[in-house]
């Protein structure tokens, strides 16, 4: 069974930096390309980034694109998403999910997701 | 970039049959995922390349997606059904997912 754990979301001031993780297991995390996405208060989902098998490929939205960066740990079925330069419009919800056909494919299993909170 | 249009409510009474549609300039000739999101809970994909659903899904949902209109269709309407539903495609232009607006459905 799949199950993806997010943690390091919290409360930080615009320009700070954060670091969210996602703990994979139930799967085999290096077969699966991964999807960060977003959801503000009321809104609807928005992704953010997405990454292949390893680090060499890379996918950023344009709302983060130079703030972030999204890498994994085959090794230690884990994902991770650096924040810096964090605005008050990135306060969201962020989910973790697979993408077990790559790009074009559905985004199939989700985690219930960490809270970031940019406020000063 | 490419837009999906859903209408932002669609109500339904018990029994019934809800359709919950997803506009784009020719849709038809992209595949459809649709998840459903309860509140406070992460989304669930629910009908996955226009019509195929998990296992999981009851046989109650299904997937439509010809000329500009994709459609969810859930039959025989449940208390349990009322979510938030999203419709999503990729752009093949710079390969990204894109989401609908999302439908509140309300079970009367």
């Amino acid at each position: 069974q799949v199950q993806l754990v997010e943690s390091g979301g919290g409360l930080v001031k615009p320009g700070g930096s954060l670091r969210l993780s996602c703990a994979a297991s139930g799967f085999i995390f290096s077969d699966y390309y991964m999807i960060w996405i977003r959801q503000a208060p009321g809104k609807g989902p928005e992704w953010v980034s997405y990454i292949g098998y390893s680090d060499t490929s890379t996918y950023y939205a344009d709302s983060v694109k130079g703030r972030v960066t999204i890498s994994r740990d085959n090794a230690k079925n884990s994902l991770f998403l650096q924040m810096n330069s964090l605005r008050v419009a990135d306060t969201a919800i962020y989910f973790c999910a697979t993408l077990p056909n790559g790009g074009g494919g559905p985004i199939e299993s989700w985690g219930q997701g960490t809270l970031v909170t940019v406020s000063s | 970039s490419y837009v999906l249009t859903q209408p932002p409510s669609v109500s339904v009474a018990p029994g019934k049959t809800a359709r919950i549609t997803c506009g784009g300039n020719n849709i038809g000739g992209k595949t459809v995922h649709w998840y459903q999101q309860k509140p406070g809970q992460a989304p669930v994909l629910v009908i996955s390349y226009d019509t195929d659903r998990p296992s999981e899904i009851p046989e109650r949902f299904s997937g439509s997606n010809s000329g500009n209109t994709a459609a969810l269709t859930i039959s025989r309407v449940e208390a349990g059904d009322e979510a938030d539903y999203y419709c999503q495609v990729w752009d093949s232009n710079i390969n990204h997912p894109i989401f609908g607006g999302g439908t509140k459905l309300t079970v009367l």
